[in-house]
């Protein structure tokens, strides 16, 4: 069965640093998003992507965060520099959009440790 | 805005009993989803069940099941005999479902429910 998929699975990084998060969508999928989870909180959406543009964004996803689909398969999201408070689990997921009752699917995460 | 409030941070179930974890969720909408999600010790969140807003009939997949009060805006889980591979992190999420591009299927999660399963 196809599946997201994330790398790496662990980050760790100096605050102020720039990391990319990749993941690799089902491939007819449309619709991708990024949610984060801070150790012991809800899961948090940060963005969704729809036909190569960020089609909604939370607050928390201010200038220091970017997301990309480079070639057609990877999505990446970017945080430029790190803060502490990016300390979280990532997640990746995506969906294929053509009916209504269609289901998200999620990657394994990428835990970001900033030091 | 929506929001969606798992008031039991942790639950335990004796192995084949019967366990329900509870959800509320507060939205103005009339047409929504509402899902649970599984998120094994692994992290990889698998959906495990899903309610349209507009059946009246709850949802069931084997041994889960839901009492999806519309009213109320309560959504719970049932999990029948109970196993110990259910042992994962619960979470309730909702989804809308209104007309048009600004609605991008994103998920609004609750707080999540640990349940431990116990031999």
């Amino acid at each position: 069965e196809p599946e997201v998929t994330q790398t790496p699975s662990h980050q760790v990084t100096q605050m102020g640093q720039e990391v990319i998060l990749r993941c690799v969508p089902i491939s007819n999928h449309l619709y991708f998003y990024w949610y984060r989870q801070i150790l012991g909180q809800k899961v948090e959406f940060l963005v969704s992507f729809y036909n190569n543009e960020i089609s909604e964004k939370s607050e928390i996803f201010d200038d220091q965060f970017s997301v990309e689909r480079p070639d057609g398969s990877n999505f990446t999201l970017k945080i430029r520099s790190t803060k502490l408070e990016d300390s979280a689990m990532y997640f990746c997921a995506s969906r294929r959009g053509t009916t209504s009752t269609d289901t998200q699917y999620f990657g394994p995460g990428t835990r970001l440790t900033v030091l | 805005a929506q929001t969606v409030t798992q008031s039991q941070p942790e639950m335990s179930v004796q192995e084949a009993e019967t366990v329900t974890l509870s959800c509320t969720y507060d939205t103005s909408e009339s047409d929504y989803y509402l899902f649970w999600y599984k998120q094994p010790p692994s992290r990889q969140m698998i959906l495990v069940i899903r309610q349209e807003a507009y059946k009246q009939q709850n949802a069931t997949e084997n041994r889960f099941s839901v009492n999806f009060q519309k009213a109320a805006k309560s959504f719970s889980l049932k999990i029948s005999d109970s196993q110990l591979g259910d042992a994962a992190m619960y979470f309730c999420a909702y989804r809308s479902n209104r007309k048009g591009s600004s609605n991008t299927g994103k998920l609004i999660f609750g707080q999540g429910t640990t349940l431990q399963v116990k031999p």
